[in-house]
């Protein structure tokens, strides 16, 4: 079973606009890290955000902001206001603290229109 | 400048042949991870090592192999058993912390692209 589930392959919305990649992950342990990271077209994939899960506050940080909710094992991410240059595709993984691995999801590719 | 580095980006070969991957850190972390990516099905893990000279197998290390003699270095072959090597691959590292400590964040090299005919 997938661990970690992003439902939307492909997003695209307009300059300006707000968006909302999700994520649904599925774990037992109680101690466990999620994260998101960026793929641009280059390639290399770009960190941007670790949440454990004993921390349940949302962040924001300038136009993005992370929405973490146990009772839903879900960890949204929300781009505002989106640019061209947010066109990527985006990646949840997760990482439990009883295995040495980092579990992926299939990842949201977005496009954002000028 | 601290970071992961991947040679060659593209890397073409033939059917029957072993390739091998070049991946270096210079962030004098631990852990070091190979991934193999295809269109639409994500990042895959092949192979990781928490500590020099061991290793463990991931989801999809048939026809691979690595090895970790220094720290800084973690080289992946394809081997010709892989049956269908062409794809993207990354390698990433992050500090490790033991089995049930943090997990903090991978750093990704820029990826090396293989296309095997």
């Amino acid at each position: 079973a997938q661990k970690v589930t992003q439902a939307q392959t492909e997003i695209s919305v307009v300059e300006k606009e707000d968006v909302t990649l999700d994520c649904v992950y599925e774990t037992r342990d109680t101690t466990y890290y999620l994260f998101w990271y960026k793929q641009p077209p280059s390639g290399e994939l770009v960190f941007l955000i670790r949440r454990n899960s004993f921390d349940e506050q949302n962040e924001i940080s300038g136009r993005y902001s992370w929405n973490f909710q146990k009772s839903t094992s879900s960890f949204n991410f929300t781009i505002t206001a989106s640019q061209v240059v947010d066109s990527a595709v985006y990646f949840c993984a997760l990482s439990e603290a009883t295995t040495n691995q980092f579990y992926f999801g299939t990842g949201t590719s977005l496009t954002v229109i000028p | 400048d601290g970071g992961i580095t991947q040679s060659p980006k593209y890397l073409f070969r033939k059917e029957g042949q072993n390739v091998t991957l070049s991946c270096e850190q210079n962030l004098n972390h631990d852990a070091m991870y190979w991934y193999r990516q295809d269109p639409g099905q994500g990042l895959r893990l092949i192979y990781y090592s928490q500590i020099v000279n061991d290793f463990q197998k991931g989801d999809i290390a048939e026809g691979y192999s690595v090895s970790r003699e220094k720290k800084e270095s973690f080289p992946l072959t394809v081997t010709s058993a892989q049956k269908n090597p062409t794809a993207f691959y990354l390698c990433a590292s992050s500090p490790y912390a033991g089995l049930a400590g943090v997990r903090y964040e991978q750093y990704f090299g820029p990826g090396t692209r293989l296309t095997v005919t």
